[in-house]
């Protein structure tokens, strides 16, 4: 079983759509999640950095972590065709340390 | 946030010779450069964790000699791949953390093709 799962997709929807993106992990060690978006052959892009449990939002993003069930999401409103990319999810046990990543989801905001 | 850069962001090389790639943090000084590399439709695979001044902690199954790593300075590390074959061909792509930041930031990637 790997440490972080992540559907990888592909997800397709249509242009103002709430997109729901989950990961979830096995090791309890794990204190900082993050979401990168990934255009094609370009390095990925932080999008949302969260400490611990909770929820954070930024502009048209909200990530939740949920420690208790190992279970982290990432929202997106009013999806737009640019938000078309591949979604990683990451996490770290602690600051500067290496980060485990999920399989990265595929995203098709359709027009 | 923070940002990084890598230079070239695309190479070709016949097999067998040595190419090195940048990896510069503009705004920040990075204690830890972290190397991967992605093949396509694949997630990243971490290949090498290096921190300014010491040497680099390879991920198992990544060969030291093949992939070396420099963390001379805050700013810099470079990664040169010696004797590239066309297996090597890849995404190569760097990541910053520093004091300041929990996060990782990443740079923009090198594509990297051996003839």
């Amino acid at each position: 079983q790997k440490e972080v799962e992540q559907d990888p997709g592909p997800l397709s929807v249509p242009e103002g759509a709430i997109v729901s993106l989950n990961c979830t992990y096995s090791n309890s060690a794990f204190q900082y999640f993050m979401w990168y978006r990934q255009y094609s052959r370009k390095g990925p892009e932080l999008l949302m950095y969260t400490y611990s449990s909770g929820n954070k939002e930024d502009g048209r993003f909200t990530a939740q972590v949920d420690k208790s069930s190992k279970y982290i999401s990432l929202f997106i409103r009013d999806s737009q065709p640019s938000d078309s990319a591949t979604y990683l999810c990451a996490m770290s046990g602690g600051r500067g340390r290496q980060l485990t990543f999920g399989s990265g989801t595929q995203l098709t905001v359709l027009p | 946030g923070a940002v990084v850069s890598q230079h070239p962001s695309w190479v070709i090389c016949k097999s067998g010779t040595s190419v090195k790639i940048e990896c510069r943090s503009l705004d920040f000084q990075a204690t830890t450069m972290f190397w991967y590399r992605q093949f396509p439709k694949q997630s990243l695979m971490l290949m090498a964790t290096s921190n300014e001044g010491s040497k680099a902690t390879y991920e198992q199954g990544v060969e030291k000699d093949k992939f070396l790593i420099n963390h001379a300075s805050l700013t810099l590390s470079t990664l040169t791949v010696t004797s590239a074959h066309p297996e090597d061909s890849s995404f190569y792509i760097c990541s910053a953390s520093g004091r300041s930041y929990n996060e990782q930031f990443f740079g923009p990637g090198t594509r990297l093709t051996v003839l």
